[in-house]
């Protein structure tokens, strides 16, 4: 799998849109996104995933870069409980394990 | 849908003692589970993936013979720390895929960890 690399933090101000980039150069065409959060002593919460098309959820946004070697995971309207590490991930269509890298640890900031 | 649970949450033993934790898919079944452990400030490290009815299989470094894994059923696999030492205090999380259903195929869900202190 694909190797991610992710700026090791960033604030963002209550009630603004966080933008969480991840860079994946080496990704290939079978590769998936993948977005998990990881609040403290919790257990990482799936967020969001997708290919090559952008993905929205409840949760948030995922914008893949046309040449797909990067993406863009947005929190519109960042609240206090969305202070957590965010890890991006990049695994095989059919592939089993998730290989976490060091995240980004995102705090809100009231 | 799709969770899963782990027990104990937090576990304190003396050192040379063994520890057992069970992680359970509560409405899916799983064939393949996953321990990671964490330390604190640090990202989750797979540690080996739990396979129904088979042996586990496990990363480069981790000591089979320490962390043993059973998959005995769909719903569960446990994770026994044999012989804990200090330096085995840490968060042991486990996952779950899902397969065979529409929505979730594939996917992995987290249970909530267990906080494990070898004194």
């Amino acid at each position: 799998d694909a190797k991610t690399t992710q700026p090791t933090s960033m604030d963002c101000a209550e009630g603004r849109a966080a933008n969480l980039p991840c860079n994946h150069s080496t990704i290939s065409g079978n590769e998936y996104v993948y977005w998990y959060r990881q609040i403290h002593s919790q257990g990482p919460q799936y967020i969001i995933h997708g290919l090559k098309n952008n993905e929205t959820n409840e949760m948030a946004s995922l914008i893949i870069t046309e040449d797909r070697k990067s993406s863009t995971l947005i929190l519109p309207h960042a609240t206090l409980r969305d202070t957590a590490v965010y890890y991006c991930i990049v695994r095989h269509a059919t592939g089993n394990q998730f290989y976490f890298g060091t995240g980004t640890s995102l705090t809100v900031i009231p | 849908g799709a969770v899963v649970s782990q027990h104990p949450s937090w576990v304190i033993c003396k050192s040379g003692t063994s520890v057992k934790i069970e992680c359970r898919s509560l409405d899916f079944q799983a064939t393949t589970m996953f321990w990671y452990r964490q330390f604190p400030k640090q990202s989750l490290m797979l540690m080996a993936t739990s396979n129904e009815g088979s042996k586990a299989t496990y990363e480069q470094g981790v000591e089979k013979d320490k962390f043993l894994i059973n998959h005995a059923s769909l719903t569960l696999s446990t994770l026994t720390v044999t012989s804990a030492h200090p330096e085995d205090s840490s968060f042991y999380i486990c996952s779950a895929r899902s397969e065979g259903t529409r929505t979730f195929y594939n996917e992995q869900f987290f249970g909530p960890g267990t906080r494990l202190t070898v004194l």
